[in-house]
């Protein structure tokens, strides 16, 4: 029984075409992450939600809008896709004032 | 910016040999540290962490030591195992006010692989 789970696992697009990547935990947590994997490897956050409430926004671009409809998800929406974006796309949980994480499988995003 | 750096990119051991795998720092705010696995096409996984206020935890075969005078901290792995084979991302928070908004700092990894 999968704890954090993303679809699609593998996607690829054109440039400027809106796409979304949807995430969706069963641990209980409050708090959900989005995280960038680019080409250099590194890991980097983009946005935290604790019970569907933005907390972190880091520096991305407004094409990227992230949803929660409730604490066990966390989609991501992606508008005007540009080769730039390439990466793979990681959801995490966690319970609230707990450092652990947990994180899904990835989702690799390819924009041709 | 990097604030986490993990420098070696990769290292190889041979099966039953100690690994250490190495990650610095520059924000002395930094408060938590945890290491993470990561094979092939999965998500990272939560390895083992350790607090500001200790300078060692230690798992079963893996250990963490925290230097925080170099802000430098280690990750040993003994006995290493071929199923050690992986990529291991340091991960650095700091707590704002007694509170962790969660927000976690990845250093680039280190590729680990263990020989038969």
């Amino acid at each position: 029984d999968t704890a954090v789970s993303q679809t699609p696992k593998y996607l690829v697009t054109q440039m400027g075409n809106d796409k979304s990547i949807k995430c969706e935990q069963n641990l209980g947590h409050d708090t959900m992450y989005w995280y960038k994997q680019d080409s250099k490897k590194f890991l980097k956050i983009m946005f935290s939600y604790n019970n569907k409430e933005l907390i972190i926004n880091e520096t991305v671009p407004n094409r990227f809008s992230p949803k929660s409809p409730d604490k066990a998800h966390l989609n991501l929406h992606i508008n005007s896709l540009e080769l730039g974006d390439s990466a793979v796309y990681f959801c995490a949980s966690s319970q609230v004032g707990v450092y652990e994480q947990y994180f899904g499988p990835g989702t690799r995003l390819t924009v041709t | 910016d990097q604030q986490v750096k993990q420098n070696s990119p990769s290292l190889s051991v041979q099966e039953g040999r100690i690994s250490i795998l190495n990650c610095d720092y520059t924000n002395s705010m930094f408060d938590y540290f945890l290491w993470y696995k990561k094979y092939p096409a999965e998500g990272p996984t939560f390895l083992i962490s350790i607090s500001s206020i200790k300078d060692k935890n230690e798992d079963g075969r893996f250990t963490v030591f925290l230097n925080k005078s170099a802000k430098h901290l280690s990750l040993h792995i003994v006995p290493s195992q071929p199923g050690d084979s992986a990529v291991y991302f340091c991960a650095a928070s700091a707590t704002a006010g007694g509170t962790s908004y969660g927000k976690l700092t990845f250093g680039q990894g280190t590729i680990l692989t263990v020989h038969p």
